[in-house]
């Protein structure tokens, strides 16, 4: 079983509808990043997250730290939202230093006008 | 400013030959990271560089691959020999970090556009 499991894997939906992302992870972390790729491959950070909840534009990501578990939300989406969206998890090391990522395999969304 | 710089873009050569990526992190920014991406395994860690030093290597695949920081606004990823499985697209990011009593802050990283290696 990975660390960072994301789901689903493959999201298709209809301009306009609100899309849910989701992200379990099974170590300690220190902090969870969401990156964007586009399809040309370039990658954005999104948001990076250690608790709560975080906003910006149509973009919300929320994180359970009991729960270990975060979610990336799109609200009125759009064609121009298609990418892959990425989870990345900072191990927490021992003594809650930043030890290293660790990447979901990704969940490629495709919005239809 | 102009983001996190690397070159070449495109790098195709054949097995065996060494081959060398560079990465320009953005000024001010203390931490270096590397990542491999191929469709197999996804986005993978190889090396993280904290104020110049490398801090988690143990990403780097093998003894082929190694990664300096001469200074803070430059690092090198060598693949040497390289072969036709390290083909791949290799991004470089960098970001903030802050240490505070014991623990470490972490902020956004900013992604470079990535090298495309090819090895054929």
């Amino acid at each position: 079983k990975n660390e960072v499991e994301q789901s689903p894997q493959n999201l298709t939906a209809q301009e306009g509808e609100f899309i849910t992302i989701n992200c379990s992870y099974s170590v300690g972390i220190s902090a969870l990043h969401w990156l964007q790729q586009h399809p040309g491959g370039g990658i954005v950070s999104l948001f990076m997250l250690s608790s709560g909840k975080k906003k910006h534009g149509r973009l919300i990501a929320t994180i359970n730290i009991q729960e270990k578990h975060s979610s990336l939300h799109i609200t009125a989406s759009h064609p121009r939202d298609s990418a892959v969206y990425i989870c990345a998890a900072h191990r927490m090391n021992y003594g809650g230093s930043q030890g290293n990522l660790i990447f979901g395999k990704g969940t490629k969304l495709s919005v239809k006008p | 400013d102009a983001g996190v710089i690397q070159s070449p873009r495109h790098e195709v050569t054949e097995m065996g030959q060494e081959v060398t990526l560079r990465c320009k992190p953005i000024s001010g920014h203390n931490s270096l990271f590397w990542y491999r991406q191929t469709m197999m395994r996804g986005l993978e860690l190889l090396i993280y560089f904290n104020n110049n030093v490398p801090i988690d290597d143990s990403g780097m695949p093998e003894d082929r691959f190694s990664a300096k920081m001469p200074n803070a606004s430059f690092s090198t990823l060598k693949i040497q020999p390289s072969e036709p499985r390290d083909s791949a697209v290799y991004f470089c990011a960098s970001s903030l970090v802050g240490g505070l009593a014991g623990a470490t802050l972490s902020y956004e990283q900013y992604f470079g556009p990535g090298t495309r290696l090819t090895v054929t």
